[in-house]
């Protein structure tokens, strides 16, 4: 009975280069969710996708952030050209259908060197 | 709007006595209010939530929080400490009464640290 999957854990690109964060929800699960945390920060919203939709990217900056949850396989959380500044913990979430309560994974460590 | 504010960024006790951990909360609506607790290299693991209900609230591992609209506080207790609960702590409170996980707003973190 596995939990939220995320991979890789730990993420190191150079600037400028691409990184793809994976999140698979919990079995069942049909909303996902992504935080971001900065270092000595507390986790932000950036997205919430059901199945093939976007809900809510109120969080997403509006440059080089994209996300999807496609119908088959995990949500993909897709960052073009990184900066030092997404250097950061991603975390994702899933919960079934009109539940309150989040089941978050382990976090990706992305590091931008 | 919605806010939280997590009073100490570190608390430090001895095994065996009691946690108190300070949350205060700022919402617009009628709040949905949780604890989740960060172990070293592992995920977020919900403790315990208050959803209009009972104004004390118990979770697992033996944590317990108090709903005080009048102080707009949810401060997290535990009587006795115990070595494994030395982790990270986070207040979070939700813009939708239901406590939809995607209008969660987070505090900055509490660090637990456990005596022996």
């Amino acid at each position: 009975n596995a939990g939220v999957m995320q991979n890789p854990r730990h993420l190191v690109r150079r600037r400028g280069q691409e990184a793809r964060l994976r999140c698979s929800p919990v079995k069942g699960h049909s909303h996902v969710y992504w935080y971001r945390q900065l270092p000595e920060e507390g986790l932000k919203f950036m997205v919430y996708l059901q199945k093939e939709n976007i809900i809510d990217e109120s969080g997403m900056p509006k440059e080089r952030f994209s996300a999807e949850f496609p119908k088959e396989g995990p949500s993909i959380l897709r960052i073009q050209q990184v900066v030092r500044g997404d250097s950061a913990a991603y975390f994702c979430a899933s919960s079934p259908r009109g539940s309150s309560e989040a089941f978050f994974g382990q976090g990706t460590r992305l590091t931008v060197v | 709007a919605q806010s939280v504010t997590q009073l100490d960024s570190h608390v430090s006790v001895s095994e065996g006595t009691p946690v108190l951990l300070r949350c205060n909360y700022s919402s617009s609506y009628s709040p949905s209010l949780f604890w989740y607790v960060q172990h070293p290299n592992k995920g977020l693991q919900l403790l315990l939530k208050y959803t209009s209900a009972a104004t004390l609230v118990k979770g697992i591992n033996g944590f317990e929080a108090e709903f005080k609209k009048s102080e707009t506080s949810f401060h997290l207790t535990k009587p006795s400490a115990h070595m494994s609960d030395a982790a990270e702590y986070f207040c979070v409170v939700s813009r939708y009464s239901g406590g939809g996980a995607d209008g969660l707003t987070f505090g900055k973190g509490t660090h637990l640290i456990i005596q022996p």
